[in-house]
């Protein structure tokens, strides 16, 4: 089994609608995070959060929100989908020391018309 | 401002031929600095890291990258591809203890048989 899970693995979904974005990991990580990958810029960083109780925005957060409901279960939400945030969203994991790689899930595909 | 750049955005090789990846980083000190591959319809798999110590750093899968303070780069090679390395490859760069990670825009890679 996956260490790092994402579900759905594909979504479309329409503007205006809310939808989750859920990953589950089974590294023991305390840290994970929420990238968007889109072409030609990379992977860019939406959330993190070191443990359960510690959420902290990245460098694009505006229109998406996060929960960290256990160590090991991270969602990611868009309240109000929009086009523009048609994108594959990846879900990582990383231990605590900072020298930590970071593991990646396989990625969820959104499209919103 | 901090930055990662990675200058080409295709590349195409000859299996067999030897493949070098591009990357510079713009930082006040010497960040940790990794390079990942996804291949098609994967998440992100480490391939190295480099935090200290001996300048070239051995990956997996046959890849090698040299940390060069003086160019601030950090560049990957494989001596003879394989068609397997078709995919893309991204540099990442994180600043010391904090482990989150900055991606380059990526390198999309062709092996032509």
């Amino acid at each position: 089994d996956a260490d790092v899970t994402q579900t759905p693995r594909n979504r479309i979904t329409k503007t205006g609608k809310r939808i989750m974005l859920e990953c589950s990991q089974t590294k023991g990580h305390d840290r994970m995070y929420w990238y968007r990958q889109d072409p030609g810029l990379g992977l860019r960083l939406i959330y993190y959060s070191f443990d359960v109780k510690d959420i902290n925005k990245g460098e694009i957060s505006d229109g998406y929100s996060v929960s960290r409901q256990a160590q090991a279960k991270f969602s990611l939400s868009l309240e109000s989908a929009i086009p523009n945030q048609t994108a594959l969203y990846f879900c990582a994991t990383s231990g605590s020391t900072g020298q930590e790689t970071q593991y990646f899930g396989p990625g969820t595909r959104l499209l919103v018309l | 401002a901090q930055s990662v750049t990675q200058p080409d955005i295709h590349i195409t090789v000859s299996e067999g031929a030897s493949l070098e990846l591009r990357c510079n980083y713009s930082y006040g000190a010497t960040p940790y600095l990794f390079w990942y591959v996804q291949s098609p319809g994967q998440g992100l798999q480490l391939l190295l890291k480099y935090f200290s110590g001996d300048t070239l750093v051995q990956g997996i899968k046959g890849f090698e990258a040299e940390f060069k303070r003086s160019q601030s780069s950090f560049n990957l090679r494989k001596p003879s591809v394989h068609w397997s390395d078709a995919a893309e490859y991204f540099c990442a760069v994180a600043p010391f203890s904090w482990g989150k990670l900055q991606f380059g825009a990526g390198t999309q890679v062709v092996v032509t048989p």
